[in-house]
């Protein structure tokens, strides 16, 4: 398994702006990904980060919206921009580990007011 | 495309009961992963129990083991003597080929003292 961070754990944001959210993992690994889990919602994978390419982005997300770095195998950030209240949700990262198995961090709560 | 499917959006037993989560799936490839996983009020994603495909044999972690049904394309999560700490939302995944994870839409249980 692996210990993942992510920073903020929560925050408060007011309509327009834009929140980047940071993920640090204790080993190297070459994927990682975004989710996004609505309230009383299961989780959608927001798009694929690997380490020295472009994230593979999923139908309905783009790359404008929620832009993705992956500077190294063991952090990556994702920026929810020109929020709206619609992005309220929770951003969870996650890493794959070997098997597919994948390992997530404590998530990100945000609020749009 | 694979889809996950658990059909019960809410559970409920005492502590020490046995409880079985339900979950089906649908895939075209033959070789694929399935997953359980926790998410409790903490929202921290808990990897339960993997199974892979192409083995028969039930996966088993201590008091939690899965049937797996190929043919049927089912995959339930049973949890014996359960626990006042196993109340969370329980998601079935589902990985492929590509290696996204794909989620069923979550099952409540709540265990009661």
């Amino acid at each position: 398994s692996a210990v993942i961070s992510q920073k903020p754990s929560r925050d408060i944001c007011q309509r327009g702006t834009s929140l980047t959210i940071q993920c640090q993992v204790d080993s190297q690994v070459t994927m990682m990904f975004w989710y996004r889990q609505q309230p009383g919602q299961s989780l959608t994978l927001i798009a694929t980060a690997n380490q020295g390419s472009e994230a593979t982005y999923e139908s309905g997300f783009v790359i404008d919206k929620f832009p993705i770095s992956r500077p190294n195998l063991t952090f990556s950030t994702l920026t929810v921009s020109n929020m709206s209240p619609e992005d309220s949700s929770i951003y969870l990262c996650s890493v794959e580990m070997g098997a597919y198995e994948q390992y997530f961090g404590p998530g990100t709560r945000l609020t749009v007011t | 495309a694979q889809t996950v499917t658990q059909s019960q959006p809410e559970m409920s037993v005492q502590e020490a009961e046995t409880v079985t989560l339900s979950c089906t799936y649908d895939t075209s490839e033959s070789n694929y992963y399935l997953f359980w996983y926790k998410q409790p009020p903490s929202r921290q994603m808990i990897l339960v129990i993997r199974q892979e495909a192409y083995k028969q044999q039930n996966a088993t972690e201590n008091r939690f083991s899965v049937n797996f049904q190929k043919a049927a394309k089912s995959f339930s999560l049973k949890i014996s003597d359960s626990q006042l700490g196993d109340t969370a939302m329980y998601f079935c995944a589902s990985v492929q080929g590509a290696q996204k994870l794909v989620f069923g839409q979550g099952t409540r249980l709540t265990i009661n003292p």
